[in-house]
């Protein structure tokens, strides 16, 4: 089974609606990672938790909200979903004691309509 | 400067030939130094990682770090179709902060 799974895998939604994406690992890894990915823009970090207690903005968090309910899980909300957030999202975790590598889910393709 | 830079590509070169990507960095207090490999549309896997000035190797993969001119550089001998990907260069922030990722410099093995 994956280490880092994301569900749903692809989602289509229209503009206004609110999206939830998921991400479960069983690394039992304490920090966890929201990363969006546009073509010619690499990889940009959204929202990042190090903890269950702790929430950090990334570089792009205006439009996303997230929710850390366990060591295992963190969630990546679009309140109100807008086309310029079609992308490919990924879910990472790491483990300080790593050194700060990162290990990446499979990713979502998001497309808003 | 940018925190991490690498140069977008695209890199081509012939099977059997020595890719060379490269990366420089901006923070002189970085410490480690990581390259993920992405496929089109896949998630990025790391590679190598390498934390101490020189060369590091692993099978075909030679990862070079020169702190003193802030470059990590990623050797692929042997290319090969398969190498074909986009390479991502990340380096620590200093403090408890998150990995920060190059844009990726995307490789092209011709066959």
């Amino acid at each position: 089974d994956a280490d880092v799974t994301q569900t749903p895998r692809n989602r289509i939604t229209k503009t206004g609606k609110r999206i939830m994406l998921e991400c479960s690992q069983t690394k039992g890894h304490d920090r966890m990672y929201w990363y969006r990915q546009d073509p010619g823009l690499g990889l940009r970090l959204i929202y990042y938790s190090f903890d269950v207690k702790d929430i950090n903005k990334g570089e792009i968090s205006d439009g996303y909200s997230v929710s850390r309910q366990a060591q295992a899980k963190f969630s990546l909300s679009l309140e109100s979903a807008i086309p310029n957030q079609t992308a490919l999202y990924f879910c990472a975790t790491s483990d300080m004691g790593d050194g700060g590598e990162q290990f990446f889910g499979p990713g979502t393709r998001l497309t808003v309509l | 400067q940018k925190e991490v830079e690498q140069n977008s590509g695209p890199l081509s070169v012939p099977e059997g030939a020595i890719a060379s990507l490269n990366c420089t960095y901006s923070d002189r207090g970085s410490q480690s130094f990581f390259w993920y490999r992405q496929y089109s549309g896949k998630s990025p896997e790391l590679i190598m990682f390498i934390y101490s000035n020189g060369d590091k190797e692993d099978g075909r993969f030679t990862a070079q770090l020169n702190k003193a001119s802030q470059y990590v550089s990623l050797l692929i001998r042997d290319s090969q179709p398969s190498d074909s990907a986009t390479y991502l260069c990340a380096v620590p922030r200093r403090g408890n902060t998150p990995l920060v990722f190059g844009k990726g410099t995307r490789l092209s093995v011709i066959a």
